[in-house]
């Protein structure tokens, strides 16, 4: 969807670096979120964050950071990568809230060997 | 704390047949709920969302879901399924800021 962008899109990366992803939106939404999408697990949360500089954790925070600087840009951060994180890595963003209902990214699939 | 479960994980229909995917939710006040189809390798899309007013919601596609109360469900449903239909979809109630996700059910079109 037309303002908010993932990137990279695709990632491989080796167990033990730190790695990051970055989504950027363009509609001046306050919120913004990270999930992972994993086979039978659906969509769980990561973090999220209601604010510049405010941020929670979500279901699955263990191993991950994240920051929001200015509005637009919420960076995931893998601390050191485990082949657990293996997954896909969507971003969504909300103007107000739960009741608008989330505009996704296009994902980023990370794979960690 | 408040879940989502679809009970069906994949789900095959005959192209022009009705389909009716299941959500039961846990949430112990009047829930905001939502269902999204993701198409193979792309994001998810909102199709409809409830949260308050008539229990019969109409989204994009020609879905429609409905609330009941009593079976604390919210069934997505269409009367007559396309090939482009085939997706996983995804049933979601708010939980404060955020959204839980259920677990997806994957619709298969056959001719």
């Amino acid at each position: 969807d037309a303002g908010i962008t993932q990137s990279p899109r695709h990632k491989v990366t080796e167990t033990g670096t730190p790695v990051t992803l970055r989504c950027h939106q363009t509609e001046n939404h306050r919120y913004m979120y990270w999930y992972r999408q994993d086979p039978g697990h659906g969509l769980r949360l990561i973090h999220y964050s209601y604010g510049v500089k405010d941020t929670d954790k979500g279901e699955v925070s263990d191993g991950y950071s994240v920051s929001r600087s200015k509005t637009e840009d919420f960076l995931l951060t893998l601390e050191s990568a485990t082949s657990s994180q293996t997954s896909v890595y969507f971003c969504a963003i909300n103007a107000e809230g739960r009741d608008i209902g989330y505009t996704f990214g296009s994902g980023t699939r990370l794979t960690v060997v | 704390a408040q879940s989502v479960t679809q009970p069906d994980i994949h789900i095959t229909v005959s192209e022009g047949a009705s389909l009716e995917l299941r959500c039961n939710y846990s949430y112990g006040a009047t829930p905001y709920l939502f269902w999204y189809v993701q198409s193979p390798g792309q994001g998810l899309q909102l199709l409809l969302k409830y949260f308050s007013g008539d229990t019969l919601v109409q989204g994009i596609k020609g879905f429609e879901a409905e609330f009941k109360r009593s079976q604390s469900s919210f069934n997505l449903r269409k009367p007559s399924v396309h090939w482009s239909d085939a997706a996983e979809y995804f049933c979601a109630v708010g939980a404060g800021y955020a959204l839980n996700f259920g677990k997806g059910t994957s619709l298969l079109v056959t001719p």
